[in-house]
């Protein structure tokens, strides 16, 4: 049974760029979160979604956007990248009604 | 808002010791989840223990088990016979009842043999 893979693992993009972020969530989660985590601290969240909706959102600006498919895989998209936007992305999975979520290894974005 | 605080950025232990992390939170819901989880340098965020806050029995993991006293908002991680492959940074995180959660900035656990 595949946990929650995300894809790539590296990116390298300059300022003013878009970027693109894939997740997969473990078989049978439903619902799909995303999370920025900057060096050295801990993640914050960005936004939640299920059935192709978002459904929650943290405090991220609308720079900061997503989709969910309907295999419940999800995209995070990035647009005009600040150097800020540098950090490792963590996608996690659950149960809508789960109160437990599985992340996945995360993909590091370097922005120069 | 809620809010997780880790007060130890940084802790180390002899090998087969036993190491508390501390963590305390702030929240005004009465039912929630609190979670301790792991993440080791290749970054992978696994979870090593959760707590129902309506259960006041602490839960217990293995070599890994929690101090939950509710009324001071305070959740500790206890590692028993601590082992090189615990080395990492360990997150307490709190679950909103809207289901986001919220993670303290991590206290990062070194193991000397």
């Amino acid at each position: 049974d595949a946990g929650v893979t995300q894809s790539p693992t590296h990116l390298i993009k300059t300022r003013g760029q878009q970027v693109t972020l894939r997740c997969s969530p473990k078989s049978g989660h439903d619902t799909v979160s995303w999370y920025q985590q900057a060096l050295g601290q801990g993640p914050q969240f960005i936004f939640q979604y299920y059935e192709e909706e978002e459904r929650q959102r943290g405090n991220f600006p609308d720079r900061f956007s997503g989709h969910q498919f309907p295999n419940y895989s999800s995209e995070l998209n990035v647009n005009a990248l600040l150097l800020g936007d540098s950090a490792l992305y963590l996608c996690a999975s659950s149960f809508l009604s789960g109160e437990t979520q599985y992340f996945g290894p995360g993909t590091r974005l370097l922005v120069l | 808002a809620q809010t997780v605080t880790q007060s130890q950025p940084e802790m180390s232990v002899q090998e087969a010791e036993t190491v508390t992390l501390s963590c305390t939170y702030d929240t005004s819901e009465s039912d929630y989840y609190l979670f301790w989880y792991k993440q080791p340098p290749s970054r992978q965020m696994i979870l090593v223990i959760r707590q129902e806050a309506y259960k006041q029995q602490n839960a217990t993991e293995n070599r890994f088990s929690v101090n939950f006293q509710k009324a001071a908002k305070s959740f500790s991680l206890k590692i028993s016979d601590s082992q090189l492959g615990d080395a990492a940074m360990y997150f307490c995180a709190y679950r909103t009842r809207d289901d986001k959660i919220i993670f303290g900035k991590g206290t990062r656990l070194h193991i000397l043999p």
